[in-house]
């Protein structure tokens, strides 16, 4: 059960590129997030997703975009990278009850130059 | 609307020492309340979560907190700490029911010198 994979692991930009990131989880969760993690900010939510086929704003969502096409992905988009975006970005999913808390990859650190 | 508010970023402590992590919430709803830790590197792992019921909550690693309603505080603590603690602790808070999503605090980072 590998629970909430994300890739890839490290990548580096250049100002202007592209790419997506993905996030899939084997356990039949409901409801998905992507995060991304600076140092001294905490977490902050990007996008979040409550069902295939839904998605919705998060705290910080300017310059991304998202995906939930199937149910156990999760894609997020840059559609042209800025340095700003240099961080570490994490996904999460959860059942439909909070209560049980979020299931975290291990990160994706993600560079633009 | 919850927020969450972890009055120290930065916590170093001494191997064996007691410690604990101060976490401050606001809400006008009942509250499920989380600690998560990440080490070095890694994603976030559940440490231990308050729903309802005892106030003391135990969790991995020997890591237990406190919910104080009164105080809208959820403490965490250690009675003694090892080098394999040095890690950043996250806490996080959710209204319920039906709260779509789990509010960070900023987190602190605990550092164990020997």
């Amino acid at each position: 059960n590998a629970g909430v994979t994300q890739t890839p692991k490290f990548r580096v930009l250049k100002t202007g590129q592209s790419m997506t990131l993905l996030c899939a989880q084997d356990m039949n969760h409901e409801y998905m997030y992507w995060y991304r993690q600076d140092p001294g900010m905490g977490l902050r939510l990007i996008h979040y997703s409550v069902g295939e086929g839904t998605t919705a704003k998060g705290e910080v969502p300017d310059g991304y975009n998202v995906s939930r096409l199937k149910k156990q992905n999760f894609l997020l988009g840059l559609e042209s990278a800025a340095p700003s975006q240099t961080s570490v970005y994490f996904c999460a999913s959860r059942t439909g009850q909070i209560n049980y808390g979020y299931t975290f990859g291990s990160g994706t650190r993600l560079t633009v130059v | 609307a919850q927020s969450v508010t972890q009055l120290d970023s930065q916590v170093p402590v001494f191997e064996e020492a007691p410690v604990e992590l101060r976490c401050n919430y606001s809400s006008s709803v009942s509250v499920y309340l989380f600690w998560y830790v990440q080490y070095p590197n890694q994603g976030l792992q559940l440490l231990l979560k308050y729903l309802s019921g005892s106030t003391l909550v135990k969790g991995i690693n020997g890591f237990e907190a406190e919910f104080n309603k009164s105080q809208t505080s959820f403490h965490l603590r250690k009675p003694s700490v090892h080098i394999s603690d040095t890690a950043e602790y996250f806490c996080a808070v959710s209204g319920r029911p039906g709260a779509q999503k789990l509010v960070f605090g900023q987190g602190t980072r605990l550092t164990i010198n020997p």
